[in-house]
């Protein structure tokens, strides 16, 4: 049973295109987020939705756009696709909106702009 | 703000030796601490959090962490290291205040036979 999961696990695309990630939990949660780990294992966080509400919305270009269906949901939206784009995205999850919270990680996107 | 730095992206040790990553984070109100593990290509793993009490923390796989408030530090140790346990750590400080959370930038933990 997966925790947090993502699909697809890997995406190669060209510059310019519009792409989709999706991320699904099934733990009940109330919070999910977007973090991006870029080639130097750097790991920022991007959104947070708690309760399909955006809560977090980091500094990232507004090419990015998630977005919750529901509370198991949150996809990432990438318009315009840049080479500096390419990373890997991680989905989580948490039982709530604090931080203090364990955060449950999904295995990761690992997206290659061409 | 906050912040987080891992000292030293690269440690190596022999199997059976002791474990030392190291963490300092910057922060204007108590933090909470956190360290994670991240296997080759899979997603991050928490091994163990600090947010109140007991400054010893215990976590999975035999991992440990003090939170020093004097040092600003939040270290993690194993007494013996395992050949399982080459990955990458992060540490990380979220401020319930601001509802923001920082990752250090990772330390390779190499384990030598």
């Amino acid at each position: 049973d997966t925790a947090v999961s993502q699909t697809p696990k890997y995406l190669v695309t060209q510059m310019g295109n519009d792409k989709s990630i999706k991320c699904e939990q099934n733990l009940g949660h109330d919070t999910m987020y977007w973090y991006k780990q870029d080639s130097k294992k750097f790991l920022k966080i991007m959104f947070s939705y708690n309760n399909k509400e955006l809560i977090i919305n980091e500094t990232v270009p507004n090419r990015f756009s998630p977005k919750s269906p529901d509370k198991a949901h949150l996809n990432l939206h990438i318009n315009s696709l840049e080479l500096g784009d390419s990373a890997v995205y991680f989905c989580a999850s948490s039982q709530s909106g604090g931080l203090q919270e364990t955060q449950y990680f999904g295995p990761g996107t690992r997206l290659l702009v061409l | 703000a906050q912040s987080v730095t891992q000292l030293g992206s690269h440690v190596s040790v022999s199997e059976g030796a002791l474990v030392l990553l190291r963490c300092n984070y910057s922060s204007s109100v108590p933090p909470y601490l956190f360290w994670y593990v991240q296997y080759p290509n899979q997603g991050l793993q928490l091994l163990l959090k600090y947010t109140t009490g007991a400054t010893l923390v215990k976590g999975i796989n035999g991992f440990e962490a003090e939170f020093k408030k004097s040092e600003t530090s939040f270290h993690l140790t194993k007494p013996s290291a395992h050949m399982s346990d080459a990955a990458e750590y992060f540490c990380a400080v979220s401020d319930n205040n601001f509802n923001k959370f920082y990752f250090g930038s990772g330390t390779k933990l190499n384990v030598k036979p």
